[in-house]
């Protein structure tokens, strides 16, 4: 089953704006992690935080984590066209290896 | 960076037939592998996780009889989808554990296999 809901479902923005999503989760989680996704494609895994963590950046990527509402947020910096995918964010809870995907959003960055 | 190869990236496939996917991890040992389902527009389903040397474990729901799971070595794992119908026509992708500090993992994704069944 689905782990989690994000939002938007998709996000429509020009080159240089920046796009936040969000994601919500049920269960306890070890980790918590964000992937890219171009149409067609694999993913690839773009960042992780803990549980232990409330904020982690990797270039123009932050995340935050909050445990306690069970929720985190993917923001991207100054988007450019190639940031156009689907992004997902995954839970590691319990058992181990089982990443429980949420639902996705689709952004589209305009030049 | 760890790489997993997936092949074939596409394949077209007549009703009642069988059709194997290949995940290969080419510069690290890939003890585990797991296997996922995405349906267009949808997020990613587990189907199953592979063991080397063990039997695969198979989430609720997966027939096991009809996607069979093989991991041959510390390096390859194969998805065989047999007698594929209509309903099977998705989008495959394998992924296997890479660590990413102590107690967590991250995952390398394969770049997928669009099945269609016609």
């Amino acid at each position: 089953s689905q782990q989690g809901e994000e939002d938007p479902q998709a996000l429509s923005i020009q080159e240089g704006e920046n796009a936040t999503m969000n994601c919500s989760y049920k269960t306890s989680i070890n980790n918590l992690q964000w992937y890219r996704q171009n149409s067609g494609r694999g993913l690839v895994h773009l960042i992780l935080i803990r549980s232990n963590e409330r904020e982690k950046h990797s270039g123009r990527l932050r995340v935050t984590l909050d445990t306690s509402k069970k929720s985190s947020s993917l923001l991207i910096t100054a988007s450019r066209a190639a940031d156009t995918a689907s992004y997902f964010c995954a839970t590691d809870g319990v058992s181990w290896g089982k990443l429980q995907f949420g639902a996705g959003t689709q952004v589209v960055v305009t030049p | 960076g760890a790489v997993v190869s997936q092949h074939p990236s596409r394949v077209i496939c007549k009703s009642g037939t069988s059709v194997k996917i290949e995940c290969r991890s080419l510069d690290f040992q890939a003890t585990t592998m797991f296997w996922y389902r995405q349906f267009p527009k949808q997020s990613l389903m587990l189907m199953a996780t592979s063991n080397e040397g063990s039997k695969a474990t198979y989430e609720q729901g997966v027939e096991k009889d009809k996607f069979l799971i093989n991991h041959a070595s510390l390096t390859l794992s194969t998805l065989t989808v047999t007698s594929a119908h209509p309903e099977d026509s998705s989008f495959y992708i394998c992924s296997a554990p890479s660590r990413q500090g102590a107690g967590n993992y991250g995952y390398t994704f394969g770049s997928g296999t669009r099945l269609t069944v016609v």
